[in-house]
């Protein structure tokens, strides 16, 4: 079965530095994979998907994550973190478009200032 | 743009009553899924619709049925409520014959079964 795992429940940083969330998938088949945002009380907003067109997909809000087929990795960075970023982010697998996604537990990131 | 539309935002009931969960997909879209987010946890597929036909089902409770609608809105029913059953439940929507694949989430429904 698909599993995600998102390394670290909690990540703080501090406002200007980089961000970097990992989230790793298990499937022998690399699944179209992507990253959430959700902030308190509101819903999840899409902020990138990986679809094998490009390793290395852009955002919103200047997020970017790679695609690592080797490491079977999908980790989301961002060059400087602003407050507004502070939210919990969820990776997320399916193993193809209009199929169930399954979820990492997600990570809170917290934003110093 | 439009978006999902859910109703309500928030609903209390007490133990073994029942709760009628409302979801209005973005126009276009063919797909509507239903996830369960308990208190700390990461959402769960429920159930999701292609078209008005169930598609798949995930760790939906018998308790609970679904189904989608000719106007493509869809209802999550919950019957004989229990206490665990209290979580924020979303619906998302897609349109998957041509794009954009990409699920859209909807604001919620925080359910509080006391």
């Amino acid at each position: 079965a698909q599993s995600v795992t998102q390394l670290g429940s909690h990540v703080s940083v501090s406002e200007g530095a980089l961000v970097l969330l990992r989230c790793n998938y298990s499937s022998s088949v690399p699944p179209y994979l992507f990253w959430y945002v959700q902030y308190p009380n509101q819903g999840l907003q899409l902020l990138l998907k990986y679809t094998s067109a490009a390793t290395l997909v852009k955002g919103i809000n200047g997020f970017e994550a790679e695609f690592k087929k080797s490491e079977t990795s999908f980790h989301l960075t961002k060059p400087s973190a602003h407050m507004s970023d502070a939210a919990e982010y969820f990776c997320a697998a399916s193993m193809e478009y209009g199929n169930k996604l399954v979820f990492g537990a997600g990570t809170i990131l917290r934003v110093k200032s | 743009a439009a978006g999902v539309i859910q109703s309500p935002r928030h609903l209390i009931k007490e133990k073994r009553e029942t709760a009628t969960l409302k979801c209005y997909p973005i126009p276009r879209h063919d797909t509507v899924y239903w996830y369960q987010q308990g208190p700390g946890q990461d959402p769960q597929f429920l159930i999701s619709f292609y078209e008005k036909m169930q598609s798949d089902k995930g760790s939906i409770p018998d308790r609970f049925s679904a189904q989608q609608f000719s106007d493509y809105h869809s209802e999550l029913n919950m019957s004989s409520l229990e206490l665990g059953d209290s979580a924020l439940y979303f619906c998302a929507s897609s349109l998957t014959t041509s794009g954009p694949y990409e699920q859209y989430f909807g604001p919620g429904t925080r359910l509080t079964v006391t």
